[in-house]
């Protein structure tokens, strides 16, 4: 079946601008991820979704991140006023939430690099 | 604070030979851990993972891991490395502190296979 999908796959702005980056999961999956994957690191958490609970915003990095996700489903990653430490690969994940949280398996998509002038 | 320490950044081993890459960790709480592989340009792919079961865990394409409490490591291993086992390797513990659960990635192991 269709696996986790994002888009766009690359995205180049200018700093101070707005972006948005969208993460469609795998159908049924209850639980949605969003990490951040600079040059040279591991992944660093920013946000988790499950169901309808509040989500986790525990690793958002400043006020300029959001995400929200809609209907249980797709999910949006915003970055306000762009910087160049922005830049990086966003990688969006779902699970099934069946598992409890963090014995789940994940299941990820290719990434956005988002590259920042 | 838990954390993950993969050993090695890089590492080579010729086609047909043995494949250990290494990761330890640190964690307050009985953590669940995962090694997840990343092909150039593809996303993240659950090798295996440790949920207090077995400690030896076997996973896709060979691969097997053993979780040793007493050591804090998780390595990786294959007995016989193929040319499309290169790839970044990511070490992954999962844990709960502070009233919140948490997924630490390690930097990374990038392997390389020698024809």
């Amino acid at each position: 079946g269709a696996g986790v999908s994002q888009s766009p796959s690359n995205k180049v702005t200018e700093k101070g601008k707005d972006v948005e980056l969208r993460c469609d999961p795998i159908s049924g999956h209850t639980a949605l991820y969003w990490y951040r994957q600079s040059l040279g690191q591991g992944l660093e958490f920013l946000i988790y979704f499950q169901g309808n609970s509040a989500p986790d915003k525990s690793g958002l990095p400043s006020d300029r991140f959001s995400a929200e996700r809609t209907g249980g489903s797709v999910s949006t990653l915003t970055i306000q006023r762009t910087q160049q430490e922005d830049s990086a690969v966003y990688l969006c994940a779902s699970s099934s939430g069946t598992s409890g949280r963090w014995s789940d398996t994940q299941y990820f998509g290719p990434g956005t690099r988002l590259t920042v002038l | 604070a838990q954390s993950v320490t993969q050993l090695d950044s890089h590492v080579s081993v010729s086609e047909g030979t043995p494949v250990l890459l290494r990761c330890n960790y640190s964690s307050s709480y009985s953590p669940s851990l995962f090694w997840y592989v990343q092909h150039p340009n593809k996303g993240l792919q659950l090798l295996l993972k440790y949920t207090s079961a077995a400690t030896l865990v076997k996973g896709i394409n060979g691969f097997e891991a053993e979780f040793k409490k007493s050591e804090t490591s998780f390595h990786l291993t294959k007995p016989s490395a193929h040319m499309s086992d290169a790839a970044e390797y990511f070490c992954v513990v999962s844990d709960f502190t502070s009233g919140t659960y948490k997924y630490i990635f390690g930097t990374g192991t990038r392997l390389k296979v020698l024809a």
